[in-house]
């Protein structure tokens, strides 16, 4: 079964500086699909980063970029020059084109001013 | 473009009890989405709708049901609660079916406690 592991329940960053939040899976499948999604509070979840596992660059959206290390099953967000507006719930995400998505169990990110 | 609405935003109901949350989908979306997501933990996937029909399932009991109705709006309902139903669900919206691999669209969600 597959599964998707993030291992840092929280993580604080200085406004302005950057932070990478862990995210590691476990599947057999060859071709899949990893997203990042953020949750601010009390508002809708939205897409910040999608990547395809066939491609091997990495996916980059502005400040938001993604080390993807198929191998390794790892894939982890990079946040650079952090925004008070980044504060939220990180929730990492898998498919593989199935009718369903697996999520992690988030990370909570703090932006300190 | 209207996004993906649910209602209510929060309810409480008491063990035993039923309950229907409600779902539109995004405009354009004929495929609907619900999921379970409790305190602390991330979106679990309960089952999806496409033209109506049940589409896949995930490990939830048959006390957990839907709807799609022909303007691909969403019921998910409810019976016999029990206090682990206490959770936030959360309606996502797409367009198409086969092998669908984009972005899930969310509403807010309907924050249900079952006391």
């Amino acid at each position: 079964a597959q599964t998707v592991t993030q291992s840092q329940p929280e993580m604080s960053v200085q406004e302005a500086e950057t932070v990478t939040l862990s995210c590691t899976y476990d599947t057999s499948e060859s071709d899949y699909y990893l997203f990042w999604y953020k949750q601010p509070p009390s508002r809708q979840m939205i897409l910040v980063i999608r990547q395809e596992a066939y491609k091997q660059q990495n996916a980059t959206e502005n400040r938001f970029s993604v080390n993807f290390q198929k191998a390794a099953k790892s894939f982890s967000l990079k946040i650079s020059d952090s925004q008070l507006g980044d504060a939220a719930m990180y929730f990492c995400a898998y498919t593989s084109g199935t009718y369903k998505y697996i999520f992690g169990t988030g990370t909570r990110l703090k932006v300190l001013a | 473009e209207t996004g993906v609405t649910q209602s209510p935003t929060h309810l409480i109901k008491t063990r035993g009890q039923q309950v229907t949350l409600r779902c539109s989908s995004q405009s354009g979306h004929n495929t609907v989405s619900w999921y379970q997501q409790a305190l602390g933990q991330g979106p679990q996937f309960i089952f999806q709708y496409y033209r109506e029909e049940e589409n896949g399932r995930g490990n939830f009991p048959p006390r957990f049901s839907g709807l799609q109705f022909p303007n691909y709006s969403s019921e998910l309902n409810v019976n016999a609660l029990e206090l682990d139903d206490s959770a936030l669900y959360l309606c996502a919206s797409t367009k198409g079916l086969a092998g669908y691999t984009g972005e899930l669209f969310f509403g807010e969600g309907s924050r249900l406690t079952v006391l």
